[in-house]
């Protein structure tokens, strides 16, 4: 099993480009989740998605789109990217059996907005 | 709100010391709380949970962490240092409805040889 997947693992983008950030996980995992991290911030969560065909927003959703392709893949949008977006981004995602609640982590995706 | 402060930053210790990493929760019920541990340039690894079992938990790597209601407390400790411990590490509760977890702002571990 690969887990959670992400790429790019890097990107470097001009201010007002867009760009889609592609997640998968192999876990058959119900709920993924899209973070931020930014230094002695820990990590802020953008948008997730309970199950299927669900998303809803987290705590710092402005300037980002999503899409649940399916069961395996989460996609992260940004429209028109600003150097506030400039950030480690994490994909993660949690079974619901058996009432876990840990999330299982991509390796992260550093993007820098010039 | 569910919340948790991590009260250092930056810890340092020498190679083979003692290593305690502060966190304290607020939180309205029975609160879900973990540790993660982020390796330089990787993604984030599960340490160890508490789940309202046994109030002593033991971790991968010989990490242990102790939920103290009393104290809201949820410290991380391990009895002796090694190099590849030196990361950042990041206390975490669940959130009380829905899905969702909210992290601290992390703790950088240095291990000093």
């Amino acid at each position: 099993n690969a887990g959670v997947t992400q790429t790019p693992k890097f990107q470097v983008l001009k201010t007002g480009q867009s760009m889609t950030l592609q997640c998968a996980q192999d876990m058959n995992h119900n709920s993924m989740y899209w973070y931020r991290q930014d230094p002695g911030m820990g990590l802020r969560l953008i948008y997730y998605s309970a199950s299927e065909g669900t998303t809803d927003k987290g705590e710092v959703p402005n300037g980002y789109n999503v899409s649940r392709l399916n069961k395996r893949e989460f996609s992260l949008r940004l429209e028109s990217a600003a150097p506030s977006q400039t950030s480690v981004y994490f994909c993660a995602s949690r079974s619901l059996a058996g009432g876990s609640y840990e999330q299982y982590f991509g390796p992260g995706t550093r993007l820098t907005v010039t | 709100a569910q919340s948790v402060t991590q009260l250092d930053s930056h810890v340092s210790v020498s190679e083979g010391t003692p290593v305690l990493l502060r966190c304290n929760y607020s939180s309205s019920y029975s609160p879900s709380l973990f540790w993660y541990v982020q390796h330089p340039n990787k993604g984030l690894q599960l340490l160890l949970k508490y789940t309202s079992a046994a109030t002593l938990v033991k971790g991968i790597n010989g990490f242990e962490a102790e939920f103290k209601k009393s104290e809201t407390s949820f410290h991380l400790t391990k009895p002796s240092a090694h190099m590849s411990d030196a990361a950042e590490y990041f206390c975490v509760v669940r959130q009380e409805y829905g899905n969702k977890l909210v992290f601290g702002a992390g703790t950088i571990l240095r291990v000093k040889s």
